[in-house]
C-alpha cells in the first residue's frame, strides 16, 4: 500500500516566521502536487512537480521534489494569516494504477 | 483548470435514506474521483468513473453502497445508499486537469453530509 506522510500534522506559528512541511514515502512517484484547503472548500492546487530535485517558488511557498521521487518539502517564507489552512501533498502512482495517494495532512495556523 | 460544482452543498439526513451528490464540470473530462473526507482530516479515494465504464472501487468501498454514474463527459453522480451516521463525512469530487501530459487534480466545492 502506498503511503505519504506528512509531518508536523499541526502547526502553529506567529505571521513572519518561515515553516516547512514534510511529504514522505517509500513509494516513487511520477508526479507529486501540493493543495491547500480551507474550511467549507475543496482543496486548491498550488504547485505540481515532476522531476526529481526539482524546485518551485510560488511567491513565499518553495517546493521541493526529492532527487529520488519519493518525498517533497513545502517551506513558507515569513508566513501570514491567509496562509492558515490544510495542506495536502498528492502523489500520482507512478505505474499500474491510475490514482492520487494523498498525504495524511497538516493543518497550519498563523497568528496575527 | 476546471470549474466543478457540486449540489447539494449540504444536507441532513436521516438513517436508512440514501443521497445522490451531483457533479458537474464546465469542460468534457475523461476522469472523475469521488473522494470521502472527515473534517480536517486528508482524503480517501472511494472510486474512479470514467465515462462509459464501470467505476473502479477502492478497498473497503462497494458499489452496492456507493453506486455511481457517469452518463457523459461533464457529470457525475455519486449516491450514498442506507445511510448510517458513521457515512457523515464531506464528498468531494475532482477531475483531471486538461490535457497537459502532467496529472494533477482540481476539486468541486464538497458536499457536506450528516446522518441523524
Amino acid at each position: 500500500t502506498q503511503l505519504l506522510e506528512q509531518s508536523p500534522q499541526f502547526l502553529s506559528i506567529q505571521e513572519g516566521e518561515n515553516l516547512t512541511v514534510y511529504c514522505n514515502s517509500s513509494s516513487v512517484f511520477s508526479s507529486l502536487q501540493w493543495y491547500r484547503q480551507e474550511p467549507g472548500e475543496g482543496p486548491v492546487l498550488l504547485v505540481t512537480v515532476v522531476t526529481g530535485g526539482e524546485v518551485k517558488k510560488l511567491k513565499r511557498l518553495t517546493f521541493q521534489f526529492g532527487d529520488a521521487r519519493k518525498d517533497s518539502s513545502l517551506h513558507i517564507t515569513a508566513a501570514q494569516p491567509g496562509d492558515t489552512g490544510l495542506y495536502l501533498c498528492a502523489g500520482y502512482a507512478a505505474s499500474g494504477t491510475y490514482k492520487y495517494i494523498f498525504g495524511t495532512g497538516t493543518r497550519l495556523k498563523v497568528l496575527a | 483548470s476546471a470549474v466543478i460544482s457540486q449540489k447539494p452543498s449540504r444536507d441532513i439526513c436521516q438513517r436508512g435514506t440514501s443521497l445522490t451528490i451531483q457533479c458537474q464540470v464546465d469542460s468534457q473530462v475523461t476522469m472523475m474521483f469521488w473522494y470521502r473526507q472527515q473534517p480536517g482530516q486528508s482524503l480517501t479515494l472511494i472510486a474512479t468513473a470514467n465515462q462509459g465504464s464501470e467505476a473502479t472501487y477502492e478497498s473497503g468501498f462497494v458499489i452496492d453502497k456507493f453506486p455511481i454514474s457517469r452518463p457523459n463527459l461533464t457529470f457525475s453522480t455519486l449516491t450514498v445508499s442506507n445511510m448510517s451516521p458513521e457515512d457523515s463525512s464531506i464528498y468531494l469530487c475532482s477531475v483531471d486537469g486538461p490535457g497537459t501530459g502532467i496529472y494533477e487534480q482540481y476539486f468541486g466545492p464538497g458536499t457536506r453530509l450528516t446522518v441523524t
